[in-house]
């Protein structure tokens, strides 16, 4: 069975400061995918970013990036120049491709609530 | 649509009760997945339908939980005799399938049975 871990229920950054939230998860998958959603009151989950476990290279999308160390089994989300509107549940999540190759069905974390302060 | 759509946004129902909570996908999107988040945690899978079938029900609580996809499209999340416990958001997603794993979400069904 997957699992994922967030550590940091809550978290908080001022505004065009850096902060990074934690992600670690367990699986003995070798072709897996992890992703960071944020969730906005709306409740919508938006994806932020995706990393595909066979790329060495650290996924980059804008002010987000990850440092994804297979080894350790750790994914985690640096966000850079924070603002006002990065307030929201952070969530890490794992999926990975079955038998059936096409069921991507996603395992979250517990999440992480980043408050950015002005 | 433009995005995957969810109604309604909200709903209060009496425990006991029968509920259905419907899901729009994004056209064309061939991949369906129900999933389920109560407070204070991460979303719970529930169910996957690739077109019309049920391909992987694994995530159902119980058999008071059933879901629909009759024609490719729009799916009905099915709920008997509710209970309590039963409080919850639920979200779906839809993909392009096969290979594709971005999912895109709807922004959920607040379900809160009293």
């Amino acid at each position: 069975a997957q699992t994922v871990t967030q550590s940091q229920p809550e978290m908080s950054v001022q505004e065009a400061e850096t902060v990074t939230l934690s992600c670690t998860y367990d699986t003995s998958e070798n072709n897996y995918y992890l992703f960071w959603y944020k969730q906005p009151p709306s409740r919508q989950m938006i994806l932020v970013i995706r990393q595909e476990a066979y790329k060495q290279q650290n996924a980059t999308e804008n002010r987000f990036s990850v440092n994804f160390q297979k080894a350790a089994k750790s994914f985690s989300l640096k966000i850079s120049d924070s603002q006002l509107g990065d307030t929201a549940m952070y969530f890490c999540a794992f999926t990975y491709s079955n038998s059936g190759g096409s069921n991507y069905k996603l395992t979250f974390g517990k999440g992480t609530l980043l408050t950015v302060n002005p | 649509g433009a995005g995957v759509s969810q109604t309604p946004s909200n709903k209060v129902t009496e425990k006991g009760k029968y509920v259905e909570l419907r899901c729009d996908p994004i056209s064309g999107h061939t991949a369906l997945y129900w999933y389920r988040q109560s407070l204070g945690q991460g979303p719970e899978f529930l169910i996957y339908f690739q077109g019309t079938g049920a391909a992987d029900d694994s995530g159902l609580p119980n058999d008071r939980f059933f879901a629909v996809r009759p024609e490719g499209s729009v799916s009905t999340l099915k709920i008997q005799r509710t209970e309590r416990g039963d409080s919850a958001v639920y979200l779906c997603a839809s993909s392009r399938g096969r290979s594709n794993t971005e999912a895109f979400f709807g922004q959920g069904t607040r379900l809160t049975v009293v």
